[in-house]
């Protein structure tokens, strides 16, 4: 298994600015995810991390909303930016050691944007 | 296409019973995995079981059981005695080799009331 740290925990931010989420995974992975969970709903696939190289997103999401980073085996951030109040969202990292494997998830990331 | 369905929305049970939460899924894959997924309300997303396709062997865990059944594409889960410290919202998600993706159901409140 991996274990997933976020920062920040959560956070109330203002319309119109942007907030970068850290992930963390203490060990080496293949594969990273970033999920957004809208009140009340289910988990959506953001895009999944690629280490060393863009990106690849969902349908609806795009790079200059979502900016994602992913230096390396264990670590990759999401930005979010120019927030609007429909971004209220639980943002949520995952990590997968292989292909196939199980995702693990951290703890996600409390965004309410006024 | 591949989905994952939950049918029940919220169930509400006291203390000590037991409960089946349903998950119906959908795909044309012949191989894939089966998840349960567990969100207290403190929104971490924690993993409980994987099944792959080709394992329809029932698995229990302490008060926790899950039933696959291929035939007719049923991944249920089943709490015996349940405690207050269930109450989440209990997430089923399918993955499947030509996606490459993890697919979420629309999760099931499970309120314990005392």
């Amino acid at each position: 298994s991996a274990v997933i740290s976020q920062k920040p925990s959560r956070d109330i931010c203002q319309r119109g600015t942007s907030l970068t989420i850290q992930c963390q995974v203490d060990s080496q992975v293949t594969m990273m995810f970033w999920y957004r969970q809208q009140p009340g709903q289910s988990l959506t696939l953001i895009a999944t991390a690629n280490q060393g190289s863009e990106a690849t997103y969902e349908s609806g999401f795009v790079i200059d909303k979502f900016p994602i980073s992913r230096p390396n085996l264990t670590f990759s951030t999401l930005t979010v930016s120019n927030m609007s109040p429909e971004d209220s969202s639980i943002y949520l990292c995952s990590a997968q050691l292989g292909t196939r494997d199980t995702q693990y998830f951290g703890p996600g990331t409390r965004l309410t944007v006024l | 296409a591949q989905k994952v369905t939950q049918a029940q929305t919220e169930i509400s049970v006291v203390e000590k019973e037991d409960v089946t939460l349903d998950c119906v899924y959908e795909t044309r894959d012949t191989t894939y995995y089966l998840f349960w997924y567990k969100q207290p309300p403190s929104g971490e997303l924690v993993f409980l079981i994987r099944r792959n396709s080709f394992d329809e062997q029932n698995e229990i865990s302490g008060r926790y059981s899950w039933n696959f059944q291929k035939s007719t594409s049923s991944f249920n889960f089943t709490i015996t005695a349940s405690q207050v410290v269930d109450s989440a919202v209990y997430f089923c998600a399918l993955y499947g080799g030509a996606t490459n993706k993890l697919i979420f159901g629309t999760g099931t409140l499970l309120a314990v009331q005392p």
